[in-house]
């Protein structure tokens, strides 16, 4: 029972590079979330989807484009790496409910440095 | 002002009751949730309490709701090592049609014998 599943784990970027998180989730939920953590800022919404082929910017977007085009995986990309997106990035699914009542599943997260 | 508000540090002794509190903005939330994050961990949901209610309990648990003043609290009764890690209180806030986990900063529980 995988539930949320991120990929890589850990990665070092130099400025500049880009790169590609996956998220995967088996659970069938309608919404997935991109968040980055960084010391003392809590989690912060970077970009969200409310179902397959919809995407929607979230807090801090910018620097990050997303794809949703399958239900089950959500894409966060980094075109061009800047040191500023050193941070831990977490995934998070949960099913679609009238108002907020599902728990949202997190992924293990995804260490990025940019040096 | 931020969305959601918690203390960062709290730090107790091993046996004693912890009290994290939460202030949170968006009256309409139907939920709310306590999130637990060990070291180097994702989050995982400790609890949560519907709006309609004032108090939940789950074992050591106990989460107060005021919905007047928007404040949360969580208390973990017989506090333990292995309880120390962050907590985060969040809210769902009404964004674009839909509900958006949003977190505060997190509240690290600093448990020592």
């Amino acid at each position: 029972n995988a539930g949320v599943t991120q990929t890589p784990k850990f990665r070092v970027l130099k400025t500049g590079q880009s790169m590609t998180l996956l998220c995967a989730q088996d659970m069938n939920h309608e919404y997935m979330y991109w968040y980055r953590q960084d010391p003392g800022m809590g989690l912060r919404l970077i970009h969200y989807s409310v179902g397959e082929g919809t995407t929607a910017k979230g807090e801090v977007p910018d620097g990050y484009n997303v794809s949703r085009l399958k239900k089950q995986n959500f894409l966060l990309g980094l075109e061009s790496a800047a040191p500023s997106q050193t941070s831990v990035y977490f995934c998070a699914s949960r099913q679609s409910g009238r108002g907020a009542d599902t728990e949202a599943f997190f992924g293990q997260g995804t260490r990025l440095t940019v040096v | 002002g931020e969305d959601v508000e918690q203390s960062l540090f709290l730090s107790v002794r091993e046996g004693d009751s912890s009290v994290i509190n939460c202030t949170y903005t968006d009256s309409s939330s139907t939920y709310l949730y306590w999130y637990k994050q060990e070291p180097g961990a994702g989050l995982q949901l400790l609890t949560y309490i519907f709006s309609n209610m004032d108090m939940k309990q789950d074992q050591r648990l106990t989460v107060l709701l005021n919905k007047k003043d928007k404040h949360l609290s969580l208390r973990i009764a017989d506090t333990q090592t292995g309880d120390s890690a962050i907590y985060f209180c969040a809210e769902s806030k009404m964004k674009g049609g839909s509900y958006i986990p949003t977190f505060g900063r997190g509240t690290s529980l600093i448990v020592h014998p």
